[in-house]
């Protein structure tokens, strides 16, 4: 069972550039995330979906697009990059809505380090 | 506004017990979560408090008391792979996530 997987692992940029990162989920869930961490801050939500062909802007969502077309999968595009979008992205999903058996529990992928030079 | 803090860095010793406390304010309550992240990695779940007590899984224990805003993880018999972050987050009103910046563990033989 994959769980979260993100594409790519690593990247580095050049001020400008465009890319795109992929997060594909195996677990069926509604709710899926894009976050990024970055030294001594909490992780900040940039935006998120809470179902197929639906989005939403999270706490720093400026510079950055999304796009839900399939449930399993969410994709995160950086138009023209910036050094200071250099960060660890990780991809989350949670199964949706809270219940007796979701305490809305995210389930994290392995994270994206992107370097924007 | 939103806040969530806890310690920056914490030290311990093999073999002890460790307390990593964390004080919130935030626009409503919708449970807390504690999530442990080993460097490079993702950060995987470790407990899930929404009433007030304490909850007990294995070696780690997580505390709630809503009234205060505070929360404490309990980490007892540590063991060298417990080095890592440990991240605080409550769930608002608006059933989103609010994060602290994470606890530093460093456990020392």
């Amino acid at each position: 069972n994959a769980g979260v997987t993100q594409t790519p692992k690593f990247r580095v940029l050049k001020t400008g550039q465009s890319m795109t990162l992929l997060c594909a989920q195996d677990m069926n869930h509604e709710y899926m995330y894009w976050y990024r961490q970055d030294p001594g801050m909490g992780l900040r939500l940039i935006h998120y979906s809470v179902g197929e062909g639906t989005t939403a802007k999270g706490e720093v969502p400026d510079g950055y697009n999304v796009s839900r077309l399939k449930k399993q999968n969410f994709l995160l595009g950086l138009e023209s990059a910036a050094p200071s979008q250099t960060s660890v992205y990780f991809c989350a999903s949670s199964p949706g809505d809270l219940g007796q058996e979701n305490t809305g529990e995210l389930f994290f992928g392995e994270g994206s380090r992107l370097t924007v030079l | 506004g939103q806040n969530i803090d806890q310690p920056t860095e914490m030290t311990a010793t093999e073999g002890a017990i460790v307390q990593i406390n964390c004080t919130y304010q935030t626009s409503g309550f919708n449970g807390l979560f504690w999530y442990q992240q080993h460097a490079g990695e993702a950060p995987t779940f470790l407990s899930y408090n929404v009433l007030d007590g304490l909850e007990e899984k294995g070696r780690f224990s997580s505390f709630l008391s809503r009234s205060k805003g505070y929360s404490y993880l309990l980490l007892k018999e540590l063991q060298m792979k417990d080095s890592a972050s440990y991240l605080c987050a409550v769930m608002d009103s608006n059933y989103q996530l609010i994060w602290g910046a994470g606890t530093k563990l460093i456990i020392k033989p």
